[in-house]
């Protein structure tokens, strides 16, 4: 089965700051995709940036980017010039290339962040 | 234009009642999803449907019951729930109706429900 950890149950940045997320996980799948989404105080979770496992390039979306380590399964999130906007709880996923597994998102906790003006 | 739209957004029920809960999307997207999150957790996964259709599950309780009555709405019947059902449930779809991991996932705002 695969699992995702999120080390970080909370992290706090000061605007305009970089931070870093950190997110691990475990599969025997070669191929998958890991997600980061964003769930604010109005609940709803946003796509923040996604990176596909057969693609070596890191994923960049904007002000995000991943630190993508397929070898050490490790998938981190960076924000950079944080904004308070970002203020979230963030949940690492991860998705199975194909096959029934694939409807399924695993999450990992979740890291709260908080950004300080 | 990913909206998924959910109502209600708050709900307070008693064990006896009976509720439902709707899910919208006007994307065409044929693959619709059922989680439920408890607070400080994160989302865990009850149902699929996909092309109209229950593919997926989760063994969930048959107090809930979910139903997918064309390729934009669905919902969630709620019957004789328990205390320990208040949650987050949230809806989600994608584009298509088959298994594919990227086949991203929009979520709703969620309904909170509170069960007496």
């Amino acid at each position: 089965a695969q699992t995702v950890t999120q080390s970080q149950p909370e992290m706090s940045v000061q605007e305009a700051e970089t931070v870093t997320l950190s997110c691990t996980y475990d599969t025997s799948e070669s191929d998958y995709y890991l997600f980061w989404y964003k769930q604010p105080p109005s609940r709803q979770m946003i796509l923040v940036i996604r990176q596909e496992a057969y693609k070596q390039q890191n994923a960049t979306e904007n002000r995000f980017s991943v630190n993508f380590q397929k070898a050490a399964k490790s998938f981190s999130l960076k924000i950079s010039d944080s904004q308070l906007g970002d203020a979230a709880m963030y949940f690492c996923a991860y998705r199975p290339y194909s096959g029934a597994g694939s409807y399924q998102l695993t999450f990992g906790k979740g890291t709260k962040l908080s950004v300080i003006p | 234009d990913t909206e998924v739209t959910q109502t209600p957004k708050h709900l307070v029920m008693g064990m006896t009642n009976k509720k439902s809960l709707k899910c919208e999307q006007h994307m065409g997207h044929r693959a619709m999803y059922w989680y439920k999150q408890k607070a400080k957790k994160p989302p865990e996964l009850m149902f699929v449907y996909s092309y109209e259709k229950l593919s997926i599950n989760e063994s969930v309780p048959s107090r809930f019951s979910p139903e997918c009555p064309n390729s934009s709405l669905l919902n969630l019947h709620l019957h004789a729930l328990q205390p320990e059902d208040s949650a987050l449930y949230l809806c989600a779809s994608s584009r298509r109706g088959d298994a594919v991991a990227k086949n991203i996932q929009y979520f709703g705002a969620g309904t909170r429900l509170s069960v007496l």
